[in-house]
């Protein structure tokens, strides 16, 4: 089982649609959990971090689920500047240290 | 807001040459993290550093690959003999703590590298 798993897509949706991406992970131990979004040939930007409580930040609502370990993102209202590819990424401890792990993302297309 | 700054942004090399990637991390961070993406792959993880050594590193990063801080601001990675597959986006990151908590991984805008 992948570390990180997601849904490549693409998700094609209009604006104004409300689009959610999921995530599953393999590591009972992680720790924290977080939503980048990368455009075309950039560096992945932070745009959530995801606790067990849920989290909202405008548009976008992020959930943590530890015991089926699913994270999931919702964005409502989508804008055609949504159009990006969302990455899932986990952090884990190995004993020396941390790093973080990403799924290969979800690419979504809004459009008019 | 602080940024993480990897020079250059694109360099060209052929087969078998040396390259170092270079990168400035964020200046009371002491996390640093390498990591590359293939063109239409994922974000990959190739090593970490802290306090002067190599925390952890993966199956990716082998004997061609070294890391350095030589000075108290620059963070390279060198590639000794470079292959056509080492052509790829490189990111360099950093973070202030460890396990990452609510601060997590501050990317650059990465290293084009292409081998020809």
């Amino acid at each position: 089982r992948k570390e990180v798993e997601q849904d490549p897509g693409p998700f094609n949706v209009p604006e104004g649609a409300t689009v959610a991406f999921n995530c599953t992970y393999s590591n009972s131990a992680s720790q924290s959990f977080f939503w980048y979004r990368q455009d075309c040939r950039k560096e992945p930007k932070l745009l959530m971090s995801v606790y067990s409580s849920g989290n909202e930040d405008g548009r976008f609502t992020a959930q943590l689920n530890r015991a089926s370990q699913y994270i999931s993102l919702l964005i409502r209202d989508s804008k055609l500047s949504d159009s990006a590819t969302y990455l899932c990424a986990v952090s884990s401890y190995t004993g020396t240290a941390s790093k973080l792990t990403f799924g290969t993302g979800t690419r979504l297309q809004v459009t008019l | 807001e602080p940024e993480v700054t990897q020079t250059p942004s694109h360099q060209v090399t052929q087969m078998g040459q040396e390259v170092i990637l270079r990168c400035v991390p964020i200046s009371n961070h002491l996390y640093f993290y390498w990591y590359r993406q293939i063109l239409g792959q994922k974000v990959e993880f190739l090593v970490s550093f802290y306090n002067n050594e190599i925390s952890e590193k993966s199956e990716i990063f082998d004997d061609q690959f070294s890391v350095e801080r030589p000075d108290g601001s620059n963070f390279t990675l060198k590639i000794r003999s470079t292959k056509l597959e080492d052509s790829a986006m490189y990111f360099c990151a950093s973070s202030g703590i460890q396990g990452f908590g609510n601060s997590p991984l501050h990317f650059g805008n990465g290293t084009r590298l292409t081998v020809t």
